[in-house]
């Protein structure tokens, strides 16, 4: 298994700034992923962090609303540009061990948009 | 494009009683299926999963799933729900082990004492 922090656990932020979260694993991982849970949805992928090069990003997504970074395979982080009240959601990461037995989540982070 | 489907929004059940969580999905090849359940202001935590081989897979905390290809669903069952029990439950499915997952909208479910 795999050990996955995230900070902040929880923000609150005002309209038109941004906020950079960070994802912690304890171990190396293949694969680092960063989904959003909108207030009463499911969860949606948003881009798949991809060491030493460019995120790649699902439909509906772009790099200057949500730019992320992963410098080595144990840390990545996801920035939410000028936000605005619709951001408001749960960030969580999520992240696959080299077994790649399984798809581990991180607590998320819990971003209110004012 | 794979898509999961999970029909019921609430489930209230007493506790003691059993429990069965629908899950339907839509994928064009050998599907990769997983249950995860999201507490109160929690993360999510893997309950079980189905790559191969038997069907019937048991997974942590007294949870089952079978998976019905021909039904194309991976319900999840318990035969006693305790109270600590009462949390969102997602079913995702993925197309391997190391991808990402689609995730159905999650059941609610809530256990009466």
């Amino acid at each position: 298994s795999a050990v996955i922090s995230q900070k902040p656990s929880r923000d609150i932020c005002q309209r038109g700034t941004s906020l950079t979260i960070q994802c912690q694993v304890d171990s190396q991982v293949t694969m680092m992923f960063w989904y959003r849970q909108q207030p009463g949805q499911s969860l949606t992928l948003i881009a798949t962090a991809n060491q030493g090069s460019e995120a790649t990003y699902e439909s509906g997504f772009v790099i200057d609303k949500f730019p992320i970074s992963r410098p080595n395979l144990t840390f990545s982080t996801l920035t939410v540009s000028n936000m605005s009240p619709e951001d408001s959601s749960i960030y969580l990461c999520s992240v696959v061990p080299f077994s790649g037995e399984t798809q581990y989540f991180g607590p998320g982070t819990r971003l209110l948009v004012l | 494009a794979q898509s999961v489907t999970q029909p019921d929004i609430h489930i209230t059940v007493s506790e003691g009683a059993s429990l069965e969580l629908r899950c339907n999905y839509s994928y064009g090849a050998t599907p990769y299926l997983f249950w995860y359940v999201q507490s109160p202001g929690q993360g999510l935590q893997l309950l079980l999963k189905y790559f191969s081989g038997d069907t019937l897979v048991q997974g942590i905390k007294g949870f089952e799933a079978e998976f019905k290809r021909s039904q194309s669903s991976f319900n999840l069952r318990k035969p006693s729900v305790h109270w600590s029990d009462a949390a969102e439950y997602f079913c995702a499915v993925g197309a391997g082990t190391a991808s990402k997952l689609t995730f159905g909208t999650g059941t609610r479910l809530q256990v009466t004492l």
